[in-house]
């Protein structure tokens, strides 16, 4: 009865590295979607995959910022050039539904990145 | 493009207080979903209301969705200890395009 799973839960990266950010969403459900939580603000939608499709990434900050899902299940969030202003909570959600904006999504427990 | 506006901000109340949050967007919702996020955690779904003017209540929750499906409320009544946390409401479009967007929350702290 495992949840969305994110690996790792923290991350500190010297600017100018590269991060790859895991998720794994609840097995079965169709739609992923990746978040970026700065603190004391609302999670901020970046990207959203339906299977393996990603549908909409107009949520992404820069060309920096890559994310796949190349088999429709485990998910990958990539960012070139770690800057200091993406430091920020990454959140994953999977839902069961395929329409976008229909359905609970269910929220992992976040990466937690911290660029110096 | 769409926004989100949830006020206020931040509310702290005497335990056994009743409290609420108010979300309003700019544009008309499909849909609206309310989120909790314990501090430390992560959002953790409460509800989703579709219809124009609906009401759905949790227990002490009472979620209400506009006749005009641009507003939602959610109230507490009787607050406890365990409902601390910050609030979101999430709004969903009606266009093809559209996406969840959240509100910037409310948090709530509880006076023992």
């Amino acid at each position: 009865g495992a949840g969305v799973s994110q690996s790792p839960r923290y991350k500190v990266a010297k600017r100018g590295q590269d991060v790859a950010l895991r998720c794994d969403p609840i097995s079965g459900h169709v739609s992923l979607f990746w978040y970026q939580q700065a603190l004391g603000q609302g999670p901020e939608f970046l990207t959203y995959f339906q299977n393996e499709a990603q549908l909409d990434k107009s949520g992404l900050p820069s060309d920096r910022f890559f994310a796949e899902r190349p088999e429709g299940s485990v998910s990958t969030l990539k960012i070139q050039r770690t800057q200091q202003e993406d430091s920020a909570v990454y959140l994953c959600a999977s839902s069961v539904k395929d329409r976008f904006v229909e359905g609970e999504q269910f929220f992992g427990p976040g990466t937690r990145l911290t660029v110096l | 493009g769409q926004q989100v506006m949830q006020i206020p901000q931040y509310q702290h109340v005497q335990e056994g207080e009743d409290f609420t949050t108010y979300c309003n967007s700019s544009t008309t919702l499909s849909n609206i979903q309310w989120y909790k996020q314990r501090p430390g955690g992560h959002p953790v779904f409460l509800i989703q209301l579709v219809k124009s003017g609906e009401v759905k209540k949790q227990k002490r929750l009472t979620f209400q969705f506009g006749e005009a499906k641009k507003n939602s409320s959610l109230h507490i009544t009787a607050t406890q200890t365990t409902d601390v946390g910050t609030y979101f409401c999430a709004g969903g479009g009606y266009s093809s395009a559209s996406k969840i967007i959240f509100g910037s929350g409310t948090r709530l702290s509880i006076r023992p």
